[in-house]
């Protein structure tokens, strides 16, 4: 098992430029979820899919889309990069948020991105 | 709203010594868990230990415990017989069961450097 993959590793883009995260995991796992990590500073969450069909926003969703693509695929979408999302974005899974239990999130390698 | 602070931003330890990193959290949720996740100079996060709300008895894995105080709202990582390859950013989260997925809190992190 491959876990949480991420592509791609590392992307330089010119403002105003478009570009999507792709992030896939082989866990069978209904949740997924976005984040950003600045320099020094702990995960934001950017959107995140409790199961397949649904998207909601997190902390910091504003500059981002998402599609859940299937059960695996979650994207994220950057429709007009800035420099403020320059980062590093790490996509998570989990087994799915049942009633009564905490579950464990799995995380991706993350992507480096950096806006010019 | 949830809040995760971590109060010391580097922390140093000698090889095989113990260390604590504080970790406390803000909720009003009564249902909740707590997470410490490791970021190593490569940058994958790494899901360490977990701790429930409801859970009588500290959290272990392996050099790994938790020293839950749920009164005073802290959960302390505790790493016994400290080695060289503990170096790394400590992140502690929290996660409340009534939110929808789960989402997940983050601190921002503690750098932890092991001395030979």
């Amino acid at each position: 098992n491959a876990g949480v993959t991420q592509t791609p590793k590392f992307q330089v883009l010119k403002t105003g430029q478009s570009m999507t995260l792709q992030c896939a995991q082989d866990m069978n796992h209904n949740s997924m979820y976005w984040y950003r990590q600045d320099p020094g500073m702990g995960l934001r969450l950017i959107y995140y899919s409790a199961s397949e069909g649904t998207t909601d926003k997190g902390e910091v969703p504003n500059g981002y889309n998402v599609s859940r693509l299937n059960k695996r695929e979650f994207s994220l979408r950057l429709e007009s990069a800035a420099p403020s999302q320059t980062s590093v974005y790490f996509c998570a899974s989990s087994e799915g948020f049942l009633a009564g239990e905490v579950e464990t999130q799995y995380f991706g390698p993350g992507t480096r991105l950096l806006v010019l | 709203a949830q809040k995760i602070t971590q109060t010391q931003p580097g922390m140093f330890v000698q090889e095989k010594e113990a260390v604590t990193l504080d970790c406390t959290y803000d909720t009003s949720d009564q249902s909740y868990g707590l997470f410490w996740y490791k970021q190593p100079s490569s940058g994958e996060m790494i899901f360490l230990i977990y701790q429930g709300s409801y859970d009588e008895q500290n959290a272990t894995e392996g050099r790994y415990s938790l020293n839950f105080q749920k009164a005073r709202k802290s959960a302390n990582l505790v790493i016994s017989a400290s080695q060289l390859g503990d170096s790394a950013m400590y992140f502690c989260a929290m996660r409340e069961r009534n939110t929808n997925a789960g989402k997940s809190t983050f601190g921002d992190g503690t750098t932890l450097t092991v001395k030979p």
